[in-house]
């Protein structure tokens, strides 16, 4: 299957912790992407790795990618209550479609 | 930039009943657009892969006969669930391709459409 599977599926954490959801996928990618779904909302792109990068950041969010594990992970330092949303990763296998894991669900306590 | 929008945001109706779901690039040309079905605290499942012009690919299992793609220009395509029942009560969400940025295939999500049939 071409989803990725996301690891844990519900995180919760304190306000100012450092978050990790990890990622996992079977085939060979293009490109991993990270998008975050706030409750009854569409998704928003957080950020993309391509298959040759190892990692990535942007603001909060590190992105890291080891093709020869098949794994992603996506930190988020400093958390904040904002931060609770549902994470998806998907990986790209060059083609357009996205297949989406059940994602982890992330709950920052105030 | 790089906006898209879905019209409407919630419907109810009546089972038997057609529903017309419209998903809008409004600021980029889409080479393609994708739509999704996400039941509660569920992952977003794709249903269909529309290109502007040509007919939708649907994904293994989704009935194209139900679920009519339409994607008659760049900035817009519409999903309609036909003879909808409750079954088909989801949160129905849309995406496309920036045509200018064809190297990644970022996708940029609409808001939804949360669809409830009674």
């Amino acid at each position: 299957s071409q989803q990725g599977e996301e690891d844990p599926q519900a995180l919760s954490i304190q306000e100012g912790e450092n978050a990790t959801m990890n990622c996992s996928y079977k085939t060979s990618i293009n490109n991993l992407q990270w998008y975050r779904q706030n409750s009854g909302r569409g998704l928003v792109h957080l950020i993309l790795i391509r298959s040759n990068e190892r990692e990535k950041h942007s603001g909060r969010l590190r992105v890291t990618l080891d093709t020869s594990k098949k794994s992603s992970s996506l930190l988020i330092t400093a958390s904040r209550a904002a931060d609770t949303a549902s994470y998806f990763c998907a990986p790209a296998a060059g083609a357009n479609n996205l297949f989406f894991g059940t994602g982890t669900r992330l709950t920052v306590i105030p | 930039g790089a906006v898209v929008s879905q019209h409407p945001s919630w419907v109810i109706c009546k089972s038997g009943t057609s529903v017309k779901i419209e998903c809008r690039s409004l600021d980029f040309q889409a080479t393609t657009m994708f739509w999704y079905r996400q039941f509660p605290k569920q992952s977003l499942m794709l249903m269909a892969t529309s290109n502007e012009g040509s007919k939708a690919t649907y994904e293994q299992g989704v009935e194209k006969d139900k679920f009519l793609i339409n994607h008659a220009s760049l900035t817009l395509s519409t999903l309609t669930v036909t003879s909808a029942h409750p079954e088909d009560s989801s949160f129905y969400i849309c995406s496309a391709n920036d045509r200018g940025d064809s190297s990644y295939n970022e996708q940029f999500f609409g808001p939804g459409t949360r669809l409830t049939v009674l």
